[in-house]
């Protein structure tokens, strides 16, 4: 089975510009988590999603990022305009149920870097 | 609100010694607990997991005990080896409130582990 795929694996932008991130989740999963990681800063949540639909955006930052996910499959995040603020580690989960301790399994991660 | 304190590294040990790595969390519920590893190079992995109290959680030697009278949950191998050298992060999941089982993180504890 395959496991949380992320695309990028790297990305190199200069600020003002756009970038997509994409995470395709565990098949049948339908959670699918967005976190980011700031260099020496915790990771943190940005968005949950039961299969298309937002359960938790709390974690987004402000409006510059957009999540999306039609179809309840992949997933992309979209950060227009970057600021030098956004670089860092863009990790994606997923997990199948909804359930008390339910185990979320992550992607390799994203690494952003802003100019 | 939720928070997750682990102790900060890095952690350098020789091979074969004992490994403690203290977590403590603070939640408004009533919590799943989790330690998630990355080694080198890769995305974060589920290392064990417990979701109630006096709950031990085991895998690959590790060990960690759920603790709700001392919020803890501390990580703990008795002999470490050198591919156990990787980054750890001890996390929480509390569903209440919005009802998403984000979770929420401590900044992570770098190991090193020489021969």
């Amino acid at each position: 089975e395959a496991g949380v795929t992320q695309f990028p694996s790297h990305s190199v932008i200069e600020k003002g510009q756009t970038v997509t991130l994409r995470c395709d989740p565990i098949s049948g999963h339908d959670n699918l988590y967005w976190y980011r990681r700031v260099m020496g800063k915790e990771i943190k949540f940005l968005l949950h999603f039961v299969k298309e639909s937002k359960q938790d955006e709390s974690g987004m930052p402000n409006n510059r990022f957009l999540a999306e996910r039609t179809g309840g499959t992949y997933s992309t995040l979209k950060v227009q305009p970057a600021e030098l603020e956004d670089s860092g580690v863009y990790f994606c989960a997923s997990s199948q149920d909804k359930v008390r301790g339910e185990t979320q399994y992550f992607g390799p991660g994203t690494r952003l870097l802003v100019l | 609100g939720n928070s997750v304190t682990q102790m900060e590294g890095p952690v350098t040990l020789s091979e074969e010694a004992f490994l403690t790595i203290n977590c403590t969390y603070t939640a408004t519920g009533y919590p799943s607990l989790f330690w998630y590893v990355q080694y080198p190079g890769e995305g974060l992995q589920l290392l064990l997991k417990a979701t109630k109290a006096d709950d031990k959680g085991s895998n690959k030697g590790f060990e960690a005990t759920y603790r709700k009278e001392t919020t803890s949950f501390h990580l703990e191998k008795g002999s470490v080896q050198v591919s156990d050298s990787a980054v750890y992060f001890c996390a929480l999941s509390d569903p209440s409130g919005a009802g998403s089982y984000q979770l929420t993180f401590g900044k992570g504890t770098k190991l090193s582990v020489i021969p």
